[in-house]
């Protein structure tokens, strides 16, 4: 596609539930991030997809999250037994290669509410 | 432990006059620095960025500065007009990396 897709858009689920976000990069674009917005933050980093390497998971903020990305391409990001905390708009980005000058792509994000 | 800071949540100005976004960093690795726009419901788009060896970057009506010794750069825009109020972030690279790390955003509203 010609932008960053994710879905869904919105999402609300109840504490305790499991969800699963997903973002199909722009087309060609070896690299995928996820960050998370919480209310009144800035964008908070989560993990890292390049190409074959082993992802950084370093933003991962409890056991409870986690990412694939399957075939280098479409990626899910997955929410264990969700916390009002994690209420959040999770935002996907891709990238060709050299983010330096023109940064990455973002998605439109999906927002989630825990309930 | 914020290494890139936007320490204004929110700016106000009159359409037609210069906006001047600031951002702060703490990270001395930092060699790319990147400005985002983002208007509600949507992702944020990469608006200009800057080299650790340059200290202005200009497209249009939007100018970075950076200040390598003080660890400071800013956003202006001019002439400001009612289609750039959106959410503006800050956000920085650290050498050999491709990790954004962004600031906490200031939200711009020019009014009429």
């Amino acid at each position: 596609g010609a932008g960053v897709s994710q879905s869904p858009s919105n999402k609300v689920t109840e504490k305790g539930k499991d969800v699963e976000l997903r973002c199909d990069p722009i087309s060609g674009h070896t690299a995928l991030y996820w960050y998370r917005q919480s209310l009144g933050q800035g964008l908070e980093f989560l993990i890292y997809f390049q190409g074959n390497s082993a992802p950084d998971k370093s933003g991962l903020p409890s056991d409870r999250f986690s990412a694939e990305r399957t075939g280098g391409s479409v990626s899910t990001l997955t929410i264990q037994r969700t916390q009002q905390e994690d209420s959040a708009v999770y935002l996907c980005a891709s990238s060709l290669g050299v983010v330096s000058n023109y940064g990455y792509t973002f998605g439109s994000g999906t927002r989630l509410t825990v309930v | 432990d914020q290494q890139v800071k936007q320490n204004s949540p929110s700016l106000s100005v009159q359409e037609g006059r210069i906006s001047i976004l600031n951002c702060d960093y703490t990270n001395s690795m930092f060699d790319y620095f990147l400005w985002y726009k983002k208007y509600p419901a949507e992702g944020p788009t990469f608006l200009i960025s800057i080299s650790s060896i340059k200290d202005k970057n200009e497209d249009g009506r939007f100018t970075v500065f950076l200040n390598k010794s003080a660890k400071h750069l800013s956003l202006h825009i001019v002439p400001s007009q009612p289609g750039d109020s959106a959410v503006y972030f800050c956000a920085a690279l650290a050498y050999n990396t491709d990790k954004l790390i962004f600031g906490t955003g200031t939200r711009l509203q020019v009014f009429p």
